[in-house]
């Protein structure tokens, strides 16, 4: 099993939708997680951070499964603005097993 | 405060030249990585670096060398260059890797090797 998962996609959906990703980790050891988000040919830039449960900021919630080891990306209301490649990341506090996802690619249509 | 900078933003090499990547962030940062990123995968640790004068190796570390001199930059070497190391690099740092830390990546640098 890969150490992250994460589907590929494209999704690709209206503008104002909600849309979801899914990300499944194999270290149990991890001990927060991060959701980043890469544009096209770009530096991948922290959009969120989940120590506990779950997180909100705006229109973004993260939510966290520890018994089953995944953690989701939820976006409201998608603008264009969110169309990029998202990626989870686990992060045991070590530096060797801050593992990155392969992302999963967003597409939002006008 | 231009975070993490790389240098050079593009490059084209011949197998077999060698070449050094350039990696300098000004936020006081202890931790230093280098990552290679390729289609369809994830981002690969290649070496990293937990203070000045100090290395490690990463997830795939063959083909590359490292040095931190200086506490700020952070250099990755090719001494040999191969087409599988044509790639998109990637440096980041950080401040320490807690779990409530992140890391601030640079703008990349591809690379193609011919």
């Amino acid at each position: 099993r890969k150490e992250v998962e994460q589907d590929p996609g494209p999704f690709n959906v209206p503008e104002g939708a909600t849309v979801a990703f899914n990300c499944t980790y194999s270290n149990s050891a991890s001990q927060s997680f991060f959701w980043y988000r890469q544009d096209c040919r770009k530096e991948p830039k922290l959009l969120m951070s989940v120590y506990s449960s779950g997180n909100e900021d705006g229109r973004f919630t993260a939510q966290l499964n520890r018994a089953s080891q995944y953690i989701s990306l939820l976006i409201r209301d998608s603008k264009l603005s969110d169309s990029a490649t998202y990626l989870c990341v686990p992060n045991s506090g070590s530096a060797r097993q801050l593992t990155f996802g392969s992302g999963t690619q967003l597409t939002v249509l006008p | 405060n231009a975070g993490v900078t790389q240098t050079p933003k593009f490059r084209v090499l011949k197998t077999g030249q060698s070449m050094t990547l350039l990696c300098a962030q000004d936020m006081n940062h202890e931790y230093m990585y280098w990552y290679r990123q390729d289609p369809g995968m994830g981002l690969r640790l290649i070496h990293y670096s937990v203070g000045e004068g100090t290395t490690a190796k990463g997830e795939v570390p063959d083909g590359y060398n490292v040095s931190r001199l200086k506490k700020q930059n952070f250099l990755l070497g090719l001494e040999s260059a191969a087409p599988s190391q044509t790639s998109v690099y990637f440096c980041a740092s950080s401040s320490f890797l807690g779990a409530e830390e992140t890391q601030y990546f640079g703008p990349g640098t591809r690379l193609l090797v011919l």
